[in-house]
């Protein structure tokens, strides 16, 4: 089945301990993003990968790391996670190439920083 | 890309057709019309998406006005599963950051 997945669905830590949300897709999509989605700002983008070891800032990067080693995974890391990052995080993927229409989401995991 | 203006929430009864109604006046003549739905808390789900014709799926029509700047999604026979947000989204097929602008969608409840 077409999916993409993330690790940890729910996640609760305290501020300043590191984490790493994994996020893996097997439709070998060139394109993957991370969207984090709080209540009434709706969904933002964080980073955005076009492909393997090319990545780039979206709307609100500060405070995360991501890389993209492999076509399937793209980790996003909190260095030093603070409770302004308590939120829903998203992962995306999409084919590569211009033109596009549909995006693929995973799950969500949801983040609780103490 | 444009924006978009929806009404933040609908009721329909189950069984029913759901018309979901999308202004986007300053539609540009090359962006597209995306409508995703997110159900409680899950993952942002692709329905369908359209240039000028109409245009239907497995899972809705889409309608787009003559003009271009209005739009409506309809779920043909809406189910208690669709209860969900709907979002509509205008933006260009072609965009190297890919990024989707969800603004704050309209709440459909499917009523028994």
């Amino acid at each position: 089945e077409a999916q993409v997945t993330q690790n940890p669905r729910y996640l609760i830590t305290v501020t300043g301990k590191k984490l790493t949300v994994t996020c893996s897709q097997n439709m070998n999509h060139e394109y993957m993003s991370w969207y984090r989605q709080d209540p009434g700002l709706g969904l933002r983008q964080i980073y955005y990968s076009m492909n393997v070891e090319v990545t780039d800032k979206g709307d609100v990067p500060e405070g995360y790391k991501v890389s993209r080693k492999e076509k399937r995974n793209f980790p996003l890391i909190l260095e030093s996670p603070s409770p302004n990052q308590t939120s829903l995080y998203f992962c995306a993927s999409r084919p590569g190439g211009g033109v596009f229409y549909e995006q693929y989401f995973g799950p969500g995991t949801r983040l609780t920083v103490t | 890309d444009a924006k978009t203006t929806q009404p933040p929430s609908m009721d329909c009864a189950e069984g029913r057709a759901a018309n979901l109604p999308c202004n986007h006046s300053t539609i540009s003549g090359n962006e597209y019309v995306y409508w995703y739905r997110q159900i409680h808390s899950q993952g942002p789900q692709y329905i369908i998406h359209g240039l000028k014709n109409n245009e239907t799926n497995e899972m809705a029509s889409l309608i787009i006005t003559e003009d271009r700047k209005s739009s409506t999604l309809i779920l043909p026979h809406a189910t208690l599963r669709d209860t969900a947000v709907y979002y509509c989204i205008v933006r260009v097929a072609s965009s190297n950051t890919g990024k989707l602008i969800f603004g704050q969608g309209t709440t459909l409840q499917v009523k028994p």
